[in-house]
């Protein structure tokens, strides 16, 4: 099983700063990797697919680089909506998620 | 636009089976892969398994020996056996599309919270 590893846990940052979210792979994923916001109570909703590709919809300030085993999530300037939590997942061999980083307002 | 609804009991008594239904609505389950992943409360996310519409599945290898995963293309519904539950099985159920070639999920049903307990 290919594991997936976030990092940080936690990530306190103000609004309208950056935020940086990393995940890295037991094994090389190459880019077929995800990325995915779930706020309480609800879904996970898709916002990267192929490491680098948005989601319909998706606002331009997120953004996602990598391939292999090591991946990011940026976003450039947060906004309320953006506190949430943050998962990757694996699809190149079977399919897994990270544990989660959670967003939180500093 | 693509919608998914899961739907079930809520309460699951330990060893019995966890029967839950996921229906599609606004496109037609032909075609793609469909997708169970659960969420213990406060946890992560696991991926429970995918079916094709023909029939075809995959298992997470931690659940394989308890899982069925089965399609009716004619009600656009795919369902959900789990058996022998125990506490640990207690989670948010989501149904969701799994895309053309099983990759990524989108869109995901709102989930339903399966707690098992006697």
């Amino acid at each position: 099983e290919i594991v997936m590893t976030q990092s940080p846990a936690t990530l306190s940052v103000s609004p309208g700063e950056r935020a940086t979210l990393s995940c890295r792979a037991s094994q090389s994923v190459s880019t077929n990797l995800a990325w995915y916001q779930q706020k309480p109570g609800q879904a996970p909703r898709l916002l990267i697919y192929g490491a680098s590709t948005w989601a319909p919809g998706l606002p331009a300030r997120f953004s996602g680089t990598g391939s292999g085993t090591q991946f990011t999530l940026t976003i450039s300037s947060l906004q309320s909506e953006d506190f949430a939590v943050y998962y990757c997942q694996q699809y190149n061999k079977g399919w897994t998620f990270g544990q989660g980083t959670k967003v939180e307002i500093k | 636009q693509v919608q998914l609804q899961e739907s079930g009991p809520g309460l699951v008594k330990p060893s019995d089976t966890l029967s839950l239904t996921c229906s599609v609505s606004g496109g037609s389950i032909s075609t793609y892969y469909w997708s169970w992943i659960r969420q213990p409360p406060g946890k992560g996310l696991e991926w429970i398994g995918n079916i094709y519409y023909s029939g075809s599945t995959k298992y997470n290898p931690s659940l394989e020996s308890r899982v069925t995963i089965s399609v009716d293309t004619s009600k656009n519904q795919f369902f959900l056996n789990l058996t022998s539950v125990n506490t640990a099985d207690t989670a948010v159920y989501y149904c969701a599309r799994a895309g053309l070639w099983g990759n990524w999920f989108d869109p995901w049903g709102q989930g339903t919270l399966v707690t098992v307990s006697s």
